[in-house]
């Protein structure tokens, strides 16, 4: 989905680098969420934001950073890489659905990035 | 830990066939949402079930509830090549405001 985007899409890096993954979104939503994804497995919630001064821990959230630095941008940092980090990272957004009823927290994921740590 | 379990973890069937994918789930839910990912791909959205619902249609798509088993199904009629993918089940639990996903089922259909 275009409206979601991410940055880089395939990254190599070596134990120990500072990592930087970032997401855009167009779609004019207040939360946003980081998730990873192992091979074969489902994806686990490492950092999700409700708005831009919200920042909440996820299910995994040791090892990893993030930044909301504006409504429509959501920064994932790994601040020291290591190998059990290779996995693909997947931005999402979701709208609460206003005034009008429910939370129904549809999610809009980016194309993910592949990261390999080596 | 994971919320939802998918069964089957991996399904292969001819083209034209009905699939069938289950979900079961630990917690009470608000809904419960069915999400496609083609391989190495975002996941995309198919449809949500609410918590007072037991039933839902789109298009081959068909959903059902059940909240006394804590389970829910998937089934895709008549199946495409097209429709060769990952499926997951996401429950968002009471109050929790965010998605909790299964391991997903690996549908795989053959022409």
């Amino acid at each position: 989905d275009a409206d979601v985007t991410q940055t880089p899409r395939n990254r190599i890096t070596k134990t120990g680098k500072r990592i930087m993954l970032e997401c855009s979104q167009t779609k004019g939503h207040d939360r946003m969420y980081w998730y990873r994804q192992d091979p074969g497995l489902g994806l686990r919630l490492i950092y999700y934001s409700f708005d831009v001064k919200d920042i909440n821990k996820g299910e995994i959230s040791d090892g990893y950073s993030v930044s909301r630095q504006a409504q429509a941008k959501f920064s994932l940092s790994l601040e020291s890489a290591i190998p059990n980090q290779t996995a693909l990272y997947f931005c999402a957004t979701s709208d609460p659905g206003g005034l009008a009823g429910p939370s129904t927290d549809t999610q809009y994921f980016g194309p993910g990035t592949r990261l390999t740590v080596l | 830990s994971q919320q939802g379990e998918e069964d089957p973890q991996a399904l292969s069937i001819q083209e034209g066939e009905n699939a069938t994918m289950n979900c079961s789930y630990k917690t009470s839910i608000n809904n419960l949402q069915w999400y496609r990912q083609n391989s190495g791909r975002g996941l995309v959205h198919l449809i949500l079930i609410r918590s007072n619902e037991r039933e839902k249609h789109s298009g081959r798509l068909r959903v059902t509830l059940d909240t006394s088993k804590k389970s829910s199904s998937l089934l895709i009629t008549a199946s495409r090549a097209a429709d060769t993918a990952s499926y997951f089940c996401a429950t968002e639990p009471g109050g929790a405001q965010k998605l909790v996903f299964g391991q997903g089922t690996r549908l795989t259909i053959n022409p």
